[in-house]
């Protein structure tokens, strides 16, 4: 296994419309973790899974997020009803344990809504 | 309240000079976690250092050396000889208790190394 990968890369979508983006952490990892980041700016926490129990969400983000990692593998997240604001990169992490460890990082989906 | 400085938004540098990033955080906790990651240009965040609050030994990896002063709550970066493949934005980020061992995140440091 060689890292983090995240699909799509890139997504153009209109206002309105549902997108689902797609994380596969490192195998061994048990702890997954999603960011969002907008030009300029540090990565901004979203939620964090341990295994497939979803441990915390950011209380910035907006019911039309979802996120699920089903199995403790894979995680997906959902937008519904994408906003012009929703455009940014979507970054998945995954680490062995807690905070403590460090994490890494996938390649991101920049999201672009129209 | 935790919190990551990174006064320096961009520095630029002939290759070859030393530069040194700074980093200066904010935490009550006397157990937590300091990191530096790299974002190059293609975008993808890269963990280059992990260092706890119990460890003041300074770090050397090649080029690339860290400076952990717990007095002065820095995590400086330095690269000695850079290059090109240097620039990038570098970040550092805190875990501590105090935000529920969620990282916080410095606005990042855009590194410019001229050839």
């Amino acid at each position: 296994d060689t890292g983090v990968s995240q699909n799509p890369r890139h997504k153009i979508t209109k206002r309105g419309q549902n997108v689902t983006f797609r994380c596969d952490p490192i195998s061994e990892h048990n702890r997954l973790y999603w960011y969002r980041q907008t030009l300029g700016q540090g990565p901004e926490f979203l939620t964090y899974f341990q295994n497939e129990a979803q441990l915390e969400k950011s209380r910035l983000l907006s019911d039309r997020f979802s996120a699920e990692r089903p199995k403790g593998s894979f995680s997906t997240l959902e937008i519904q009803r994408t906003e012009q604001g929703d455009s940014a990169m979507y970054l998945c992490a995954s680490s062995l344990g807690d905070f403590s460890y460090e994490q890494y990082f996938g390649p991101g989906t920049r999201l672009t809504v129209t | 309240a935790q919190k990551v400085t990174q006064a320096q938004t961009e520095i630029s540098v002939v290759e070859k000079e030393d530069v040194t990033l700074d980093c200066v955080y904010e935490t009550r906790d006397t157990t937590y976690y300091l990191f530096w990651y790299k974002q190059p240009p293609s975008g993808e965040l890269v963990f280059l250092i992990r260092r706890n609050s119990f460890d003041e030994q300074n770090e050397i990896s090649g080029r690339y050396s860290w400076n952990f002063q717990k007095s002065t709550s820095s995590f400086n970066f330095t690269i000695t000889a850079s290059q090109v493949v240097d620039s990038a934005v570098y970040f550092c980020a805190l875990s501590a208790f105090d935000s529920n061992y969620q990282l916080i995140w410095g606005a990042g440091t855009k590194l410019i190394i001229k050839p």
